[in-house]
């Protein structure tokens, strides 16, 4: 069974910083492009950052680009999210999801974490 | 940037009833388009990837349609559990773009 459990979520001041992380198990974590998405409270959904299987390929979001930072570790079966400058309008709960097959290109999201809220404020 | 337009925003029904949902882009994503279900505290869940085919684990009952910039998710009897908001998705080269979603709610 795909699992994927998020953490780092917390409350940080305008301008901080958090590490969101994302553990893996189920699958072959290293074979699958992975993405994260947030959605402020009581919002839709908005796409964040995704990460191809090496690290080769990273997209952002234009809202975040330049203050976050995604990454990987295979070898522990884990994604991050460093997020820094961090504004009020990040404020949100935090998805990792995983990408429906282990080919480039497929950008539908099979699996989905718990999700963790950031909490931006002063 | 691609924009989804979702539509209604509120869909009001009964059990049993069939259920159509509108996505609309604003540029052809030809039949690069997905569909989430999103139940109360819940992560979303993956119902309909490239436009027509349902996503595994996902009843018959849920069934999308459309090429270009029309798109439709239809439930063909709702049962209790489908009450949620469904949201489009769509990806370009190095972006994705959710719609803003349908409440889909009990009359």
């Amino acid at each position: 069974e795909v699992q994927l459990l998020e953490s780092g979520g917390g409350l940080v001041q305008p301008g901080g910083s958090l590490r969101l992380s994302c553990a893996a198990s189920g699958f072959t974590f290293g074979t699958y492009a992975m993405t994260w998405v947030r959605q402020a409270p009581g919002k839709g959904l908005e796409w964040v950052s995704t990460i191809s299987v090496s690290g080769d390929y990273i997209y952002y979001a234009d809202s975040v680009k330049g203050r976050f930072t995604i990454s990987r570790d295979n070898s522990k079966n884990t994604l991050y999210l460093q997020m820094s400058s961090l504004r009020a309008e990040d404020t949100a709960v935090y998805y990792c999801a995983k990408h429906r097959l282990p080919v480039p290109g497929t950008w539908w999201f099979d699996s989905w974490g718990q999700g963790t809220l950031v909490t931006v404020s002063s | 940037e691609i924009v989804l337009t979702q539509s209604p925003a509120t869909l009001s029904l009964s059990p049993g009833e069939r259920a159509t949902l509108s996505c609309r882009a604003s540029q052809s994503v030809s039949t690069y388009l997905a569909w989430y279900q999103q139940r109360p505290g819940q992560a979303p869940r993956l119902l309909i990837y490239e436009a027509s085919n349902r996503a595994t684990g996902i009843p018959a009952r849920f069934s999308g349609s459309g090429s270009g910039t029309d798109f439709t998710l239809t439930i063909s009897s709702l049962e209790p559990e489908d009450f949620a908001v469904y949201y489009c998705q769509q990806r370009s080269i190095g972006r994705v773009t959710f719609g803003q979603g349908t409440r889909l709610e009990i009359k």
